[in-house]
């Protein structure tokens, strides 16, 4: 059984247009991330939450919007897709806090803006 | 706020040879530290991690990683390297009760010769 999942795994757009990524975890963690790693593999955080309330917002423009219906899933979406989104994004999780907790990651989903 | 320095970008090896790959932290307490692994095309698997306790610690795969207060490293270790342990290596760091998340170090990319 997969304990962190992503859907899509690739994902190839237009510029402009509205994507979304869906994460499930099915580790019994409370908190969520979701980090982008960009071409040279700098990964960087970008959201998380615990218990369905969002704890770090880092600065991340406002296309993005991440969203946790309930513990089990982080799905994140994206507005007016840039040529500058592309990247990986990787989907973790935790249980407790980023701080301290091991986090386990899911497969990524690679995303292309044309 | 916590930071994490990978001095080396790119390391080669030739299989069957030692292997050190260097991680230097930055922060006021006693830092959570973990290492990652990240083959081509996926997730993040850790390594090992250190909390507290011996400094030396055993991970996964045949890798070690020691922590040393004096230098502020957590370098990462394996005795005799195998083809399948080429990949791309992070080193990050968390802390209790202070930013709630985890800092990636840049990474070092591992190529292995037959």
């Amino acid at each position: 059984d997969t304990a962190v999942s992503q859907t899509p795994k690739y994902l190839v757009t237009q510029m402009g247009n509205d994507k979304s990524i869906k994460c499930e975890q099915n580790l019994g963690h409370d908190t969520m991330y979701w980090y982008k790693q960009d071409s040279k593999k700098f990964l960087k955080i970008m959201f998380s939450y615990n218990n369905k309330e969002l704890i770090i917002n880092e600065t991340v423009p406002n296309r993005f919007s991440p969203k946790s219906p309930d513990k089990a899933h982080l799905n994140l979406h994206i507005n007016s897709l840039e040529l500058g989104d592309s990247a990986v994004y990787f989907c973790a999780s935790s249980l407790g806090t980023g701080g301290t907790g091991t986090q386990y990651f899911g497969p990524g989903t690679r995303l292309l803006v044309l | 706020a916590q930071s994490v320095t990978q001095p080396d970008i790119h390391i080669t090896v030739s299989e069957g040879a030692s292997l050190e790959l260097r991680c230097n932290y930055s922060y006021g307490a006693t830092p959570y530290l973990f290492w990652y692994v990240q083959s081509p095309g996926q997730g993040l698997q850790l390594l090992l991690k250190y909390f507290s306790g011996d400094t030396l610690v055993q991970g996964i795969k045949g890798f070690e990683a020691e922590f040393k207060r004096s230098q502020s490293s957590f370098n990462l270790r394996k005795p005799s390297v195998h083809w399948s342990d080429a990949a791309e290596y992070f080193c990050a760091v968390g802390a209790q009760g202070g930013s709630e998340k985890l800092v990636f170090g840049k990474g070092t990319k591992l190529t292995v010769n037959p």
